[in-house]
């Protein structure tokens, strides 16, 4: 069974709009966290953002913030006010306790239009 | 703080020769090294994890004899894709977790091409 989800292989979004990737998780341990990354066309993966499963808060950065719904196991990352710039790769992923390997979902192509 | 650097960005080789592709950690010990393969518009393959000091623990389905890993010092991990064949060609990325961050950081990936 596939441990991350993301159910939107590609995304469209004008300019300076906000815009909400999805990201479902599945785990039986009450520890975890949860990460998204982008990846441009040139192929770094840059971390963006971070979520403990027991933090009370949901987790921001900047434009990014990301809305963690526990009991739902969701974990969307909302990127707003977009630009050009954003157009890539985003990756969720997840690392459990007792494993320091983190698993990645298949990922969203995002495109801002101007 | 927490960089990675990974060589070479591009290489492309004749079919029957080896590659080696470097990940430095350039300020902070990395014990742990991930390596991963990623096909076009695919997600992070992980092959194997490079641990310093010790062999390497690999993923269901990835040889070792042909991508030989070593991680001989807390800066240093290295992939050999041996005897590479056209089926080789793919974009090649390591991770390593800086034990003060929650992130992990990348490298900026390696894409052979195997002619």
């Amino acid at each position: 069974a596939q441990k991350i989800t993301q159910t939107q292989p590609g995304m469209f979004v004008q300019e300076k709009e906000a815009v909400t990737l999805d990201c479902t998780y599945d785990t039986s341990d009450p520890s975890y966290g949860l990460f998204w990354y982008k990846q441009p066309s040139s192929g770094e993966m840059i971390f963006l953002i971070y979520q403990g499963s027991y933090d009370q808060q949901n987790a921001t950065e900047g434009r990014y913030s990301l809305n963690f719904q526990k009991a739902r196991k969701s974990a969307n990352l909302v990127i707003s006010a977009s630009q050009l710039g954003d157009s890539a790769m985003y990756f969720c992923a997840m690392r459990e306790t007792g494993s320091y390997i983190p698993t990645f979902g298949r990922g969203t192509s995002l495109i801002v239009h101007p | 703080g927490a960089v990675v650097s990974q060589h070479p960005s591009r290489v492309i080789c004749k079919s029957g020769t080896s590659v080696k592709i470097e990940c430095r950690s350039l300020d902070f010990q990395a014990t742990t090294m991930f390596w991963y393969r990623q096909f076009p518009k695919q997600s992070l393959m992980l092959m194997a994890t490079s641990n310093e000091g010790s062999k390497a623990t690999y993923e269901q389905g990835v040889e070792k004899d042909k991508f030989l890993i070593n991680h001989a010092s807390l800066t240093l991990s290295t992939l050999t894709v041996t005897s590479a064949h056209p089926e080789d060609s793919s974009f090649y990325i390591c991770s390593a977790r800086a034990l003060d961050k929650n992130g992990y950081t990348f490298g900026s990936g390696t894409r052979l091409t195997v002619v």
